[in-house]
Protein backbone atom coordinates (compact mmCIF):
# COMPACT_ATOMS: atom_id res chain seq x y z
CA UNK A 1 0.00 0.00 0.00
CA UNK A 2 1.44 3.40 -1.15
CA UNK A 3 1.28 6.48 1.52
CA UNK A 4 3.12 8.44 3.90
CA UNK A 5 3.85 7.19 7.36
CA UNK A 6 4.44 10.01 10.22
CA UNK A 7 5.43 8.20 13.48
CA UNK A 8 4.28 8.22 16.60
CA UNK A 9 0.91 9.89 16.70
CA UNK A 10 0.88 11.38 19.76
CA UNK A 11 4.55 12.43 21.03
CA UNK A 12 5.08 14.10 24.79
CA UNK A 13 7.95 15.29 25.68
CA UNK A 14 10.10 17.42 28.98
CA UNK A 15 10.74 20.85 28.22
CA UNK A 16 14.21 21.73 26.99
CA UNK A 17 14.34 18.52 25.06
CA UNK A 18 15.39 17.81 21.23
CA UNK A 19 12.23 15.52 19.81
CA UNK A 20 12.74 13.95 16.09
CA UNK A 21 9.35 13.17 14.26
CA UNK A 22 9.69 10.42 11.68
CA UNK A 23 8.40 10.48 7.89
CA UNK A 24 8.84 8.05 5.29
CA UNK A 25 7.14 7.77 1.81
CA UNK A 26 7.14 5.14 -0.80
CA UNK A 27 5.18 7.02 -3.29
CA UNK A 28 8.63 7.77 -5.16
CA UNK A 29 7.91 11.57 -4.79
CA UNK A 30 10.70 13.74 -5.12
CA UNK A 31 9.72 16.50 -2.94
CA UNK A 32 8.56 16.20 0.87
CA UNK A 33 7.14 18.71 3.19
CA UNK A 34 6.81 19.57 7.34
CA UNK A 35 4.27 22.25 7.98
CA UNK A 36 3.38 22.76 11.86
CA UNK A 37 -0.72 23.28 12.47
CA UNK A 38 -1.85 25.32 15.74
CA UNK A 39 -5.47 24.46 16.96
CA UNK A 40 -7.76 26.42 14.75
CA UNK A 41 -5.01 27.51 12.32
CA UNK A 42 -4.09 26.89 9.07
CA UNK A 43 -0.37 25.34 7.71
CA UNK A 44 2.48 27.21 8.03
CA UNK A 45 5.81 25.56 6.13
CA UNK A 46 8.39 24.42 8.09
CA UNK A 47 10.59 23.27 5.79
CA UNK A 48 10.16 21.53 2.04
CA UNK A 49 12.97 19.61 0.04
CA UNK A 50 13.32 18.83 -3.34
CA UNK A 51 15.52 16.03 -3.52
CA UNK A 52 18.02 13.96 -1.95
CA UNK A 53 20.62 15.69 0.43
CA UNK A 54 18.75 19.66 -0.43
CA UNK A 55 16.45 21.38 1.76
CA UNK A 56 14.64 25.13 1.79
CA UNK A 57 13.75 26.89 5.20
CA UNK A 58 9.89 27.45 4.95
CA UNK A 59 8.82 30.35 6.77
CA UNK A 60 8.82 29.25 10.59
CA UNK A 61 12.29 27.59 10.30
CA UNK A 62 13.61 29.09 13.56
CA UNK A 63 13.85 25.71 16.09
CA UNK A 64 13.53 23.35 13.70
CA UNK A 65 16.20 21.03 11.55
CA UNK A 66 16.10 18.22 8.94
CA UNK A 67 17.65 16.18 7.15
CA UNK A 68 17.10 14.38 3.78
CA UNK A 69 19.76 11.30 3.44
CA UNK A 70 16.82 9.22 1.12
CA UNK A 71 14.37 9.98 -0.84
CA UNK A 72 11.82 7.71 1.31
CA UNK A 73 12.57 9.71 4.39
CA UNK A 74 12.31 13.56 5.90
CA UNK A 75 12.69 13.63 10.01
CA UNK A 76 12.11 16.08 11.26
CA UNK A 77 13.56 17.69 14.73
CA UNK A 78 11.95 20.07 17.11
CA UNK A 79 14.75 21.73 19.12
CA UNK A 80 15.09 23.24 22.79
CA UNK A 81 15.30 26.78 20.71
CA UNK A 82 11.81 26.17 19.55
CA UNK A 83 9.83 28.78 22.43
CA UNK A 84 6.53 27.13 21.37
CA UNK A 85 6.75 23.52 20.02
CA UNK A 86 3.12 22.09 21.13
CA UNK A 87 1.88 21.80 17.59
CA UNK A 88 0.48 19.49 15.67
CA UNK A 89 2.62 18.22 12.91
CA UNK A 90 2.27 17.36 9.29
CA UNK A 91 4.46 15.76 7.05
CA UNK A 92 3.72 15.72 2.89
CA UNK A 93 5.23 14.97 -0.64
CA UNK A 94 4.32 15.18 -3.88
CA UNK A 95 5.88 14.59 -7.04
CA UNK A 96 6.29 18.16 -8.37
CA UNK A 97 5.52 21.32 -7.46
CA UNK A 98 1.95 21.29 -10.09
CA UNK A 99 0.66 18.48 -8.10
CA UNK A 100 -1.18 17.17 -5.32
CA UNK A 101 0.27 17.16 -2.13
CA UNK A 102 -0.31 13.46 0.27
CA UNK A 103 -0.26 14.00 3.76
CA UNK A 104 0.60 11.92 6.59
CA UNK A 105 -1.72 11.08 9.18
CA UNK A 106 0.42 13.56 11.62
CA UNK A 107 1.82 13.92 14.92
CA UNK A 108 0.81 15.44 17.84
CA UNK A 109 3.80 17.18 19.75
CA UNK A 110 3.15 18.36 23.37
CA UNK A 111 5.87 19.85 25.31
CA UNK A 112 5.42 19.58 29.10
CA UNK B 1 5.98 34.95 3.90
CA UNK B 2 3.73 35.07 1.43
CA UNK B 3 0.32 34.27 2.18
CA UNK B 4 -3.27 33.06 0.95
CA UNK B 5 -6.18 34.43 2.72
CA UNK B 6 -9.37 32.82 3.31
CA UNK B 7 -12.99 34.31 3.38
CA UNK B 8 -15.14 33.44 6.27
CA UNK B 9 -12.76 31.62 8.56
CA UNK B 10 -15.88 30.12 10.01
CA UNK B 11 -19.01 29.28 8.87
CA UNK B 12 -22.03 27.16 10.84
CA UNK B 13 -24.77 25.93 8.57
CA UNK B 14 -27.96 24.21 8.62
CA UNK B 15 -27.63 20.65 6.58
CA UNK B 16 -29.20 21.45 3.31
CA UNK B 17 -28.09 25.31 3.10
CA UNK B 18 -25.26 26.41 0.60
CA UNK B 19 -21.86 27.16 1.53
CA UNK B 20 -18.87 29.10 -0.01
CA UNK B 21 -15.53 29.79 1.12
CA UNK B 22 -13.23 32.36 -0.90
CA UNK B 23 -10.00 32.42 -0.97
CA UNK B 24 -7.57 35.75 -2.10
CA UNK B 25 -4.72 36.52 -3.09
CA UNK B 26 -2.26 39.43 -3.52
CA UNK B 27 -0.28 38.48 -6.30
CA UNK B 28 -1.01 36.13 -9.85
CA UNK B 29 -1.50 32.20 -8.96
CA UNK B 30 0.18 29.65 -11.32
CA UNK B 31 -2.55 27.36 -9.88
CA UNK B 32 -4.54 26.99 -6.94
CA UNK B 33 -5.73 23.79 -5.20
CA UNK B 34 -8.20 22.86 -2.44
CA UNK B 35 -7.94 20.50 0.13
CA UNK B 36 -10.08 19.43 3.40
CA UNK B 37 -9.13 18.60 6.70
CA UNK B 38 -11.88 16.75 8.78
CA UNK B 39 -11.81 17.51 12.50
CA UNK B 40 -8.76 15.36 14.31
CA UNK B 41 -7.38 14.33 10.26
CA UNK B 42 -4.83 15.35 7.80
CA UNK B 43 -5.68 17.60 4.76
CA UNK B 44 -6.87 15.67 1.70
CA UNK B 45 -6.38 16.72 -1.91
CA UNK B 46 -9.83 17.85 -3.48
CA UNK B 47 -8.84 19.58 -6.92
CA UNK B 48 -6.56 21.57 -8.87
CA UNK B 49 -7.30 24.58 -11.20
CA UNK B 50 -5.06 26.14 -13.56
CA UNK B 51 -6.37 28.48 -16.33
CA UNK B 52 -8.27 31.61 -15.59
CA UNK B 53 -11.77 31.21 -15.57
CA UNK B 54 -11.91 27.55 -15.34
CA UNK B 55 -14.90 25.87 -13.20
CA UNK B 56 -15.04 22.36 -12.19
CA UNK B 57 -17.60 20.12 -10.51
CA UNK B 58 -17.45 17.51 -8.24
CA UNK B 59 -21.02 16.27 -7.43
CA UNK B 60 -22.57 18.76 -4.75
CA UNK B 61 -18.74 20.85 -5.14
CA UNK B 62 -18.25 23.64 -7.48
CA UNK B 63 -14.71 25.06 -7.83
CA UNK B 64 -13.86 28.47 -9.59
CA UNK B 65 -10.74 30.31 -10.61
CA UNK B 66 -11.02 33.77 -11.19
CA UNK B 67 -10.28 35.29 -14.70
CA UNK B 68 -7.42 37.40 -13.05
CA UNK B 69 -6.03 34.45 -11.27
CA UNK B 70 -6.14 35.83 -7.48
CA UNK B 71 -8.98 34.43 -6.47
CA UNK B 72 -10.78 31.55 -6.05
CA UNK B 73 -13.57 29.77 -4.18
CA UNK B 74 -15.26 26.34 -3.36
CA UNK B 75 -19.31 26.29 -3.08
CA UNK B 76 -20.93 23.66 -1.93
CA UNK B 77 -24.62 22.61 -2.33
CA UNK B 78 -27.25 21.74 0.02
CA UNK B 79 -24.48 20.47 2.49
CA UNK B 80 -24.79 17.60 4.39
CA UNK B 81 -23.27 16.22 8.26
CA UNK B 82 -20.51 14.71 6.01
CA UNK B 83 -19.18 18.29 4.79
CA UNK B 84 -17.83 19.13 8.08
CA UNK B 85 -14.58 20.18 8.38
CA UNK B 86 -11.93 23.12 7.11
CA UNK B 87 -11.08 23.55 3.93
CA UNK B 88 -7.77 24.93 2.51
CA UNK B 89 -7.33 26.12 -0.85
CA UNK B 90 -3.32 26.33 -1.56
CA UNK B 91 -1.17 27.67 -4.12
CA UNK B 92 1.29 25.62 -5.68
CA UNK B 93 4.97 26.07 -6.42
CA UNK B 94 6.44 27.98 -9.15
CA UNK B 95 9.53 28.48 -11.20
CA UNK B 96 10.95 25.17 -10.25
CA UNK B 97 10.22 26.28 -6.26
CA UNK B 98 8.37 22.98 -4.64
CA UNK B 99 6.86 25.04 -1.90
CA UNK B 100 3.03 24.86 -1.25
CA UNK B 101 1.19 28.00 0.35
CA UNK B 102 -1.67 27.02 2.30
CA UNK B 103 -4.72 29.71 3.18
CA UNK B 104 -5.51 30.24 6.61
CA UNK B 105 -8.95 27.69 5.99
CA UNK B 106 -12.15 27.96 6.25
CA UNK B 107 -13.52 26.13 9.21
CA UNK B 108 -17.14 24.45 8.06
CA UNK B 109 -20.03 23.24 11.04
CA UNK B 110 -23.12 21.79 9.70
CA UNK B 111 -25.70 21.42 11.91
CA UNK B 112 -28.49 18.45 11.46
Amino acid sequence: DGGITQSPKYLFRKEGQNVTLSCEQNLNHDAMYWYRQDPGQGLRLIYYSQIVNDFQKGDIAEGYSVSREKKESFPLTVTSAQKNPTAFYLCASSTTENTEAFFGQGTRLTVV
Amino acid sequence: GQQVMQIPQYQHVQEGEDFTTYCNSSTTLSNIQWYKQRPGGHPVFLIQLVKSGEVKKQKRLTFQFGEAKKNSSLHITATQTTDVGTYFCAQGGTSGTYKYIFGTGTRLKVLA
